[in-house]
């Protein structure tokens, strides 16, 4: 079976700290997906990134970035420069071709708080 | 990408009754999802709504409970049936597009009294 863990519940942070929130993944497929989130207060989940399993490269997009490790079997995202619009849930998911491709594994989630 | 939409947004229901959520999708799509997000809590999959065909449902979720319908490639609703106030909770619809990355929709919040 497939499984997410995001250890970390909640963060807090003062604006321009960085935040790295941490991913651990399991699953026995060779090809997968994995996925960032992020759901603000207003409850909408907006999707940030997707990663496929042959592509190890780390990636950039402004103030975030991620790092993926599949030695460790981990996908970390940091939140360089915080701002106080960042302050939301955020999930990290797998999809895996063995248990019905498309279908999303979540994690438990991380809240993230800044403060100004 | 995919812009989705869904109606209605929020409600306030009975205990005892039934609501029917309605998902619309921008795009023609074959794959679509529902998910619950019980408060403060992960979201879990209900079902993948399927075109032509019976809802596919997870581990714990009934289709006399959660009768799903996907009459078209853009389309889906999802009842929740005989609400209790555990199943208070947001109701969102995804759906997979061809890059194999989900988008979902706002969200549908339900309290039940």
């Amino acid at each position: 079976a497939q499984k997410v863990t995001q250890a970390q519940t909640e963060i807090s942070v003062v604006e321009k700290e960085d935040v790295t929130l941490d991913c651990v993944y399991e699953t026995r497929d060779t090809t997968y997906y994995l996925f960032w989130y992020k759901q603000p207060p207003s409850g909408e989940l907006v999707f940030l990134i997707r990663r496929n399993s042959f592509d190890e490269q780390n990636e950039i997009s402004g103030r975030y970035s991620w790092n993926f490790q599949k030695s460790t079997s981990s996908f970390n995202f940091t939140i360089t420069a915080s701002q106080v619009v960042d302050s939301a849930v955020y999930f990290c998911a797998l999809s895996g071709v063995t248990d019905s491709w498309g279908k999303l594994q979540f994690g438990a989630g991380t809240q993230v708080v800044v403060t100004p | 990408s995919a812009v989705i939409s869904q109606k209605p947004s929020r409600d306030i229901c009975q205990r005892g009754t039934s609501l029917t959520i309605q998902c619309q999708v921008d795009s023609q799509v074959t794959m679509m999802f529902w998910y619950r997000q019980q408060p403060g809590q992960s979201l879990t999959l209900i079902a993948t709504a399927n075109q032509g065909s019976e809802a596919t449902y997870e581990s714990g979720f009934v289709i006399d409970k959660f009768p799903i319908s996907r009459p078209n490639l853009t389309f889906s609703t999802l009842t929740v049936s005989n609400m209790s106030p555990e199943d208070s909770s947001i109701y969102l619809c995804s759906c997979r597009v061809s890059t194999d990355t989900q988008y979902f929709g706002p969200g549908t919040r339900l309290t039940v009294l």
